[in-house]
């Protein structure tokens, strides 16, 4: 089955720095690669997704990666701010709808 | 609104009781799931529904016996709960359209404490 690694585990930096978080995936199979946001008390939710037949999306100051070659994939946040500290969620599932997640990267922006 | 919805949010019982754990969604999507997020913060999966049918079943204690009455409801009934059932609960929902994925939408979570 899939197997998600994420890195790194927590992540701090200044506000209106850029923060990047990397994850890589183990089935080639797999096509469809969600972002999850978790705000503290709450569920989970979707930021941002990317398909296998795309190499790059952007959506305001969020941008996602991917090299199927390497079975690699990043969320970039640039000019972050506190109100995007969270704890993030990369996943990674194939058609089955089996989704499988990273273990999250707890992201504190500095004031 | 158009949600996922979970009762209760937090539940306390002792160790022994049986408890069950709702969800609903009304967003149309034909997938429901069970995951459960430990102290460390990591979701693992626990069931998967697909139009009522049993899709994913990880190795979960038999304890843990999920129900769906319809495609938009997915329940979960635990019995004679332990001390490391503790965590939070959060159901999910998605499709597939056409044969692709999309993302999941998250209910609120469901905080279980086991005493």
């Amino acid at each position: 089955g899939e197997n998600v690694e994420q890195h790194p585990s927590t992540l701090s930096v200044q506000e209106g720095d850029s923060a990047v978080i990397k994850c890589t995936y183990s089935d080639s199979a797999s096509n469809y690669f969600p972002w999850y946001k978790q705000e503290l008390g709450k569920g989970p939710q979707l930021i941002i997704d990317i398909r296998s037949n795309v190499g790059e999306k952007k959506d305001q100051r969020i941008a996602v990666t991917l090299n199927k070659t390497a079975k690699h994939f990043s969320l970039h946040i640039t000019e972050t701010q506190p109100e995007d500290s969270a704890v993030y969620f990369c996943a990674a599932s194939s058609n089955n709808n089996d989704m499988r997640f990273g273990a999250g990267t707890r992201l504190t922006v500095k004031p | 609104d158009t949600a996922v919805s979970q009762t209760p949010k937090y539940l306390v019982t002792q160790m022994g009781n049986d408890k069950s754990i709702k969800c609903e969604q009304n967003l149309g999507h034909d997938t429901m799931y069970w995951y459960k997020q430990d102290s460390k913060k990591f979701l693992k999966i626990m069931f998967s529904y697909n139009n009522k049918e049993l899709i994913i079943n990880e190795t979960v204690p038999n304890r843990f016996s999920p129900k769906s009455p319809d495609k938009a409801h997915l329940n979960l009934h635990i019995n004679s709960l332990e001390l490391g059932d503790s965590a939070v609960y959060f159901c999910a929902s998605s499709s597939l359209v056409a044969g692709a994925n999309y993302g999941y939408t998250f209910g609120s979570g469901t905080r279980l404490t086991v005493v």
